[in-house]
């Protein structure tokens, strides 16, 4: 069966500007967690959603934001876009939980801000 | 703050040799604890899980790990390194008890494997 796909691959923004991330789960998977990875930082997690909702968030200003479709794809967007933005942002798909079944990641989007 | 530890940002063995890579958790409530490896330019796979029950977990390509109460640590070893082992690991863990997928990871564990 297809993996989780996220689109597109690689992107480079300017400073300011905002951008949307796309993130295809594995069908049938209705959890989608969202993890920023940067060498300083490491991984660090985003958001989650379960059926359209969002059920969990972490420590990152509200320029980052993030939706469900009722087909379980997700999309993050992030806006005024800072130098720091710069990062490899994962997306990873479950059944319901990565806590109780596999959760498969994606290859990610590399974001770079120039 | 929870976190979890992993000791050593890069760790060399030769091929054959004994792979040992650490991680520590910080909670006095027992995790679900997970490792992950990453090859270049990829996501995460998942080698292992510890959940519940039976403390030394088996995983995918020959790895195990054992969950130690006693010493919050959750370290992951094979017996024998192969070069396609080389990559970078990650010890992440579920703290709670809701139903999250909020994983907190570690720093990261480069493995390098000499021929």
């Amino acid at each position: 069966k297809a993996g989780v796909t996220q689109t597109p691959r690689y992107l480079i923004k300017t400073r300011g500007q905002q951008v949307t991330l796309s993130c295809s789960p594995i069908s049938g998977h209705r959890s989608v967690s969202w993890y920023q990875q940067t060498p300083g930082q490491g991984l660090q997690f985003l958001f989650e959603y379960f059926s359209e909702t969002q059920r969990n968030k972490g420590n990152f200003p509200g320029r980052f934001s993030g939706r469900q479709f009722s087909n379980s794809r997700s999309e993050m967007n992030v806006s005024t876009l800072e130098l720091g933005d710069s990062a490899l942002y994962l997306c990873a798909s479950s059944l319901v939980s990565m806590k109780n079944t596999e959760a498969f990641f994606g290859q990610g989007t590399r974001l770079t801000v120039v | 703050a929870q976190s979890v530890t992993q000791l050593g940002s890069h760790v060399s063995v030769s091929e054959g040799a004994l792979v040992l890579l650490r991680c520590n958790y910080s909670s006095s409530v027992p995790p679900y604890l997970f490792w992950y490896v990453q090859y270049p330019n990829q996501g995460l796979q998942l080698l292992l899980k510890y959940t519940t029950g039976a403390t030394l977990v088996k995983g995918i390509n020959g790895f195990e790990a054992e969950f130690k109460k006693s010493e919050t640590s959750f370290h992951l070893t094979k017996p024998s390194a192969h070069m396609s082992d080389a990559a970078e690991y990650f010890c992440a863990v579920i703290y709670g008890s809701s139903n999250t997928g909020k994983l907190i990871f570690g720093q990261g564990t480069t493995l390098q494997v000499k021929p």
